[in-house]
């Protein structure tokens, strides 16, 4: 596709359940990025990918966040036992490379309530 | 960690008018400064970015500065339309960790025809 894909665009999920969020950069970017805003703030970044590894996931605030990408391309960000504060929208970015600061091109968000 | 402050939290201009949104950084290793613009419900869009060894970078009516020594850098929007009504974003990077970003809290500009 022509730019980043996320699904679903909208997530509802009852307090305690397990949620995963889809990704799908722009082809042949290497650099993939998570972030969440809440309402009225910036983006606050989550974890970084280089290829298929996790270069940087100090952003994850605790042990039930945690996010793959097994292939170097699409990525999943998985949230277990969901609390009400996770409630946000959650961003993927990607960029064509990491390193010297290329431009990061960002999808639509997946909106997730937790309720 | 990177500490990023953005002012005003709001901005009203009147049509033609210009607008200037100011930002400060904490890291003096940052080196890659873009701009964010997010209208309601959509996603950040990149319109200008400037990196550390620029003081100025302009782009039609847009234009950044940037100041590394008392590590600031400003958007200037100059003869504002009504579709420049939008949030906008800060944000700095330190190259050596990639391309990640450190927002400011936004500013919700609002262009009056």
């Amino acid at each position: 596709g022509a730019g980043v894909s996320q699904t679903p665009s909208n997530k509802v999920t009852e307090k305690g359940k397990y949620v995963e969020l889809r990704c799908d950069p722009i082809s042949g970017h290497t650099a993939l990025y998570w972030y969440r805003q809440s309402l009225g703030q910036g983006p606050e970044f989550l974890i970084y990918f280089q290829g298929t590894g996790a270069a940087d996931d100090s952003g994850l605030p605790n042990d039930r966040f945690f996010a793959v990408r097994p292939e170097g391309s699409v990525s999943t960000l998985k949230i277990q036992r969901t609390e009400r504060g996770d409630s946000a929208v959650y961003l993927c970015a990607s960029s064509l490379t990491g390193i010297l600061s290329t431009e990061a091109f960002f999808g639509q968000g997946t909106r997730l309530t937790v309720v | 960690g990177e500490n990023v402050e953005q002012h005003p939290s709001t901005l009203s201009v009147q049509e033609g008018d210009s607008a200037v949104i100011k930002c400060t950084y904490s890291d003096s290793a940052s080196n890659y400064f873009p701009w964010y613009k997010q209208e309601l419900g959509k996603r950040p869009q990149l319109i200008i970015d400037i990196r550390s060894n620029v003081g100025e970078k302009k782009d039609q009516r847009i234009a950044v500065t940037l100041n590394k020594t008392a590590k600031h850098f400003s958007l200037h929007i100059t003869e504002t339309q009504p579709e420049d009504s939008a949030v906008y974003f800060c944000a700095a990077s330190i190259g050596a960790a990639g391309n990640k970003l450190t927002f400011g809290g936004g500013t919700r500009v609002l262009v009056k025809p």
